[in-house]
Formats: C-alpha cells, structure tokens, sequence
C-alpha cells in the first residue's frame, strides 16, 4: 500500500540549516506538503509543491521534489528556536485522499 | 475569516462512556476530516466527510462514528470509550474533491479526550 516515512527526530544547532527528508511510495502523488506542529496545538500549512516541480522556495523554506527517487525535502535556513515542532510531510494521491508521514521531531540547540 | 473550530478543547471521561466532539470548518469548505494523535505518535486517519456523505474511513473499529450536517459542521462520536482512545482528535477542512488546485487542509486545535 502507499507509505510516506519520515526520521522520527533531527537535531540542529541555533543558525544553522534543517533539513528534514521524506520518502513516499505512490507515484500518482499530485500534491506534497510540508505541515507543522507546535506543542498541544493543531498542524499549520507551511507549504505545498504541486509534482510536475522540483522546487519551491518561500523565504526561510526550500521544498524540493526528486520525483524519480520519490524524496521530498524541506530546507529550512538559519533554524530558530522558534523553529522547533513536529513537521509532517503529506502526499495526495490521485484519490484525493492524503497519507502521511509519522512526524519529525526538529530540536534545535543552543 | 474564523478558522477551523473544535470543541470542547478538553474532554475528560470514563471506560464505557460516551464522547462527541464537534467541529466547524472554515466558511466554504465543504470536506471535513477527523484524526486520532495519541500521544507522541503520528495522524491516524478516521473520517472524511464531503457534501454531507462519508467519503472514507480508516480502520478503526465501528464504535468511531459520525456525521456532516448540512452547514458542513460535523460531530465525531465515540462510544463505548478504552483507555486507549485518550488522544487529541483533530479535525480539518477543505474545499472539497471537486476543487481543483491544491485542497489544502486547515486544521483545527483540536479536542484533548482523557479517559479514565
């Protein structure tokens, strides 16, 4: 069946780059996402990339898709304390429904 | 514009009782769905709704049920509660299948259910 995987955690130092990784199984995906998730709070859309692009910039945030491999991944630049959540990647098969993967645990250090 | 609601924001019950939980999505969106978050796990899928039918259900047992009103607010019902189904139940809303583009999904805060 269709599987979206995910590290369950990554740790990053104040200042520097995350990138979280996802891999996914359904080649019919027509859209990924990238959602994050705060402390007891609901998930926030943070960006999405339709499947015919390779990337997507928006500020601080780098999607890119390699369609061929079935790797999305999210970039984000110079991370925050603020930064710190559960980051869910979700695809949409061609059934409108949406799978996803387990979550990343992003901890940044000091 | 009002975002996704969701009460109660905190549920406590008891095995064998009864909870509902309610949502309304955002004005204009017609697809509602419901999730299971247990604790330190990932979405687990349980309900979509659109236009008022049940599009789809994730493999949870019969006593997860619920329904879409016509002003495409939902309820979610869970009877015969475990200990296990303490969990944040949330829900979200879409434009709905028909819609072309993206569909994203806006969440809501979510119900925290305790069961005791």
């Amino acid at each position: 069946g269709e599987d979206v995987e995910q590290s369950l955690f990554l740790s990053v130092r104040e200042g520097d780059s995350s990138v979280i990784n996802c891999t996914y199984t359904d080649s019919s995906s027509t859209y990924l996402y990238w959602y994050k998730q705060e402390p007891g709070a609901g998930l926030q859309l943070l960006t999405y990339i339709f499947s015919n692009m390779d990337m997507k910039q928006d500020q601080r945030l780098t999607v890119l898709l390699n369609k061929k491999d079935k790797h999305l991944s999210l970039r984000i630049a110079d991370t925050q304390t603020g930064d710190s959540a559960i980051y869910f990647c979700a695809e949409r098969n061609s059934n409108y429904q949406l799978i996803w993967g387990a979550g990343t645990k992003l901890i940044i250090k000091p | 514009e009002a975002g996704v609601t969701q009460s109660p924001t905190h549920l406590i019950k008891t095995r064998g009782q009864q909870a509902t939980l309610r949502c309304s999505p955002i004005s204009g969106h017609t697809s509602v769905y419901w999730y299971q978050q247990a604790l330190g796990l990932g979405l687990q899928f349980l309900l979509w709704y659109d236009e008022g039918e049940e599009r789809n259900r994730g493999n949870f047992p019969p006593r997860f049920s619920g329904r879409q009103f016509p002003n495409y607010s939902s309820e979610l019902n869970v009877n015969a509660l475990e200990l296990e189904d303490s969990a944040l139940y949330l829900c979200a809303s879409s434009r709905g299948t028909v819609s072309s583009g993206a569909n994203v999904l806006t969440f809501g805060a979510g119900s925290r259910l305790t069961v005791l």
